[in-house]
């Protein structure tokens, strides 16, 4: 079955712990990309890849950081989370540079900093 | 003025009615326009993109695009109650700066 997959689906952290949200395709989708779901500010593009190794920011890439060193995968790291980055957070992958990686989406991760 | 306005609702139709949804957006660059329908704790799924203006049907969905008013609607004809989901409209323009910008979303209840 066509997917994409993240992990975990829920996390609750502590501000300053580093973390890494997984993301993997299994569609050979060369674009891939990544969201923050907030309550009245909508859905907004944080990072997306063109191809591996190659990453350009979306509209709010402050806070995180993605690799993309094989296709299938994307991660999202948060190397030193805070409570402004509790949010509902979406990756997605598509195979034309039309959606730019949005696609398919995953199930979500639902992270909360504390 | 914000790059993509979308009416949030909530809009609540009878089953078999026409639904119309409506973006408007300032920014002229915009080229692609894509739909997506959210169910409730769910990831977006895309119904449809289309490019510049001009109309695109899919089944009982089709977009429009007015690029001159900057304004793209769907149209849902006979809706179902399974189409009660929050739909999003997102905008992208060509070269450059290739950012995707997504409407905030209209929450709509279809009642059988």
């Amino acid at each position: 079955e066509a997917q994409v997959t993240q992990n975990p689906r829920y996390l609750i952290t502590v501000t300053g712990k580093k973390l890494t949200v997984t993301c993997s395709q299994n569609m050979n989708h060369e674009y891939m990309s990544w969201y923050r779901q907030d309550p009245g500010l909508g859905l907004r593009q944080i990072y997306y890849s063109m191809n591996v190794e190659v990453t350009d920011k979306g509209d709010v890439p402050e806070g995180y950081k993605v690799s993309r060193k094989e296709k299938r995968n994307f991660p999202l790291i948060l190397e030193s989370p805070s409570p402004n980055q509790t949010s509902l957070y979406f990756c997605a992958s598509s195979h034309t540079r039309t959606v730019l990686g949005a696609a398919f989406f995953g199930q979500g991760t639902r992270l909360t900093v504390v | 003025q914000k790059e993509v306005e979308q009416d949030p609702g909530p809009l609540s139709v009878p089953e078999g009615a026409i639904v119309s949804l409506n973006c408007t957006y300032s920014n002229s660059a915009f080229q692609y326009f894509m739909w997506y329908r959210q169910y409730s704790r769910k990831g977006p799924e895309l119904l449809m993109y289309t490019y510049s203006s001009g109309n695109k049907e899919d089944g009982r969905f089709t977009a429009q695009v007015d690029k001159s008013s900057k304004y793209i609607s769907l149209f849902i004809r006979d809706s179902q109650p399974s189409d009660s989901a929050t739909y999003l409209c997102a905008m992208k323009s060509q070269g450059g700066s290739e950012k995707l910008v997504f409407g905030k979303g209209t929450k709509l209840t279809v009642n059988p």
